[in-house]
């Protein structure tokens, strides 16, 4: 069964600072990978995905995602985090059944 | 700006009422979903449609039913409304081929 991990319930980091929000999956076949952000009383909005070819996908507000097949991970990353990027981030997969499932989700929280 | 509906945004509502949540896109999407999104902020698949007349349901047991009649509508409908069914829901939809999904903004249900 098709299944994501985001093993951190929130993530703390200052304004300015590097950011990372880790995701690992579980699926048969190829993977397609996808991230989102959502915030407060919002719908999810769609950052970036991974289907095919280069490892590092660049997605929208800066943010950028690493596929690690080896790992089976699909981490978010952003060089220099705003406060304005403060919400909720939810990591999802899409295996051969077409059903989009999600992470738990991660708060993330970026201090001035 | 994805063009998927949801109405109502939010809806408080009695014990035992009928109530139907609804979801329109026009983007011609076979692929449609609904989650249900816990207040601590997990998404569960409850329901999803690959196409007109296509219903199953997802990951997450629920006492709710949808309908896919045309394309671009997917209600869903609780036919006798509980405390516990309080909770965010949010449609979304996909085009063919792995693409990203598109979400709605959400209705908050709060049965008292």
């Amino acid at each position: 069964a098709q299944s994501v991990a985001q093993p951190e319930d929130q993530v703390n980091v200052a304004e300015g600072n590097p950011l990372t929000v880790k995701c690992t999956y579980s699926v048969s076949g190829n993977p397609y990978l996808f991230w989102y952000v959502q915030y407060p009383n919002r719908g999810l909005q769609f950052l970036l995905k991974y289907i095919t070819g280069d490892n590092l996908v660049k997605g929208s507000y800066g943010f950028e995602a690493e596929f690690n097949k080896s790992q089976t991970s699909f981490h978010l990353k952003k060089p220099s985090a705003l406060v304005s990027d403060s919400a909720l981030y939810f990591c999802a997969v899409r295996a051969y059944t077409d059903k989009l499932i999600f992470g738990t989700g991660t708060r993330l929280q970026v201090f001035p | 700006e994805a063009d998927i509906y949801q109405t109502p945004r939010y809806l408080v509502i009695g014990t035992g009422k009928k109530i139907t949540l609804e979801c329109s896109q026009t983007m011609g999407h076979d692929k449609m979903y609904w989650y249900q999104q816990d207040p601590g902020m997990e998404l569960h698949l409850i329901h999803y449609s690959y196409g007109v007349n296509s219903t199953e349901k997802g990951d997450l047991s629920s006492e709710s039913t949808v309908s896919r009649i045309r394309t671009e509508h997917f209600p869903l409908t609780l036919e006798s409304a509980r405390p516990s069914h309080t909770s965010q829901y949010l449609c979304a939809s996909s085009a063919p081929g792995g693409g990203m999904a598109f979400f709605g903004q959400g209705t908050r249900l709060t049965v008292v």
